[in-house]
């Protein structure tokens, strides 16, 4: 069975400071994996996928993410958080026909 | 634009009563997906489609039904089994399962209990 974790359900990082978020995943094979960000009571929106191209990944909104497949992870990374920034982030893996989510980390900015 | 319709943005349940959840996307996708968001859970998977007039029953599927009848709507009734339905219900997209293609979302339905 596939599976997503996503350590840290709450992260909390000043204004202009680095945002990591974490994602490890587990799949026999080499899966596709995507960051989603979610604003209160709307749909996800995809931040960026890979798709084995390259393993640095580069997104929307100033966001990247690099695959690493010795540590089966794909951390989220920003380098100068922004106010704008503060919302739910979900990482997701497809495999076969179905899609998994991890249970989502939620980040604030502190002005 | 291209995109997925979620309606209503609200939905109230009264005891014993079904309701159904539209769904409406115009990015020719054959897939469609239907989850249940839960806080601090994550996204559920309950009924997916891969194909016109098929779909198979996700993880949390006892309580639900859908249909698919036309390429473009994959409608979710929450029947009067679904014992807890209030949620958030969000469906989602894809142009074929089996790709490096990501899922798109609407935009969700909050489902309450009168």
């Amino acid at each position: 069975a596939q599976s997503v974790t996503q350590l840290g359900s709450h992260v909390s990082v000043s204004e202009g400071a680095l945002v990591l978020l974490r994602c490890n995943y587990s799949s026999s094979v080499p899966p596709y994996l995507f960051w989603y960000v979610q604003y209160p009571n709307q749909g996800l929106q995809l931040l960026l996928k890979y798709t084995s191209a390259a393993t640095l990944v580069k997104g929307i909104n100033g966001f990247e993410a690099e695959f690493k497949k010795s540590e089966t992870s794909f951390h989220l990374t920003k380098p100068s958080a922004h106010m704008s920034d503060a919302a739910e982030y979900f990482c997701a893996v497809h495999t076969g026909n179905q899609f998994y989510f991890g249970t989502g980390t939620s980040l604030t900015v502190i002005p | 634009d291209g995109g997925i319709t979620q309606s209503p943005k609200y939905l109230f349940r009264k005891e014993g009563q079904n309701v159904t959840l539209s769904c409406e996307q115009n990015l020719n996708h054959d897939a469609m997906y239907w989850y249940r968001q839960d806080p601090g859970q994550g996204l559920r998977l309950i009924y997916y489609s891969q194909i016109v007039n098929d779909f198979q029953k996700g993880d949390i599927a006892e309580g639900y039904s859908v249909s698919r009848e036309k390429k473009e709507s994959f409608p979710l009734t929450v029947t009067s089994a679904q014992k807890n339905p209030t949620a958030f219900y969000l469906c989602a997209s894809s142009m074929e399962t089996y790709s490096n293609q990501p899922q798109h979302f609407g935009d969700g339905t909050r489902l309450s209990i009168l």
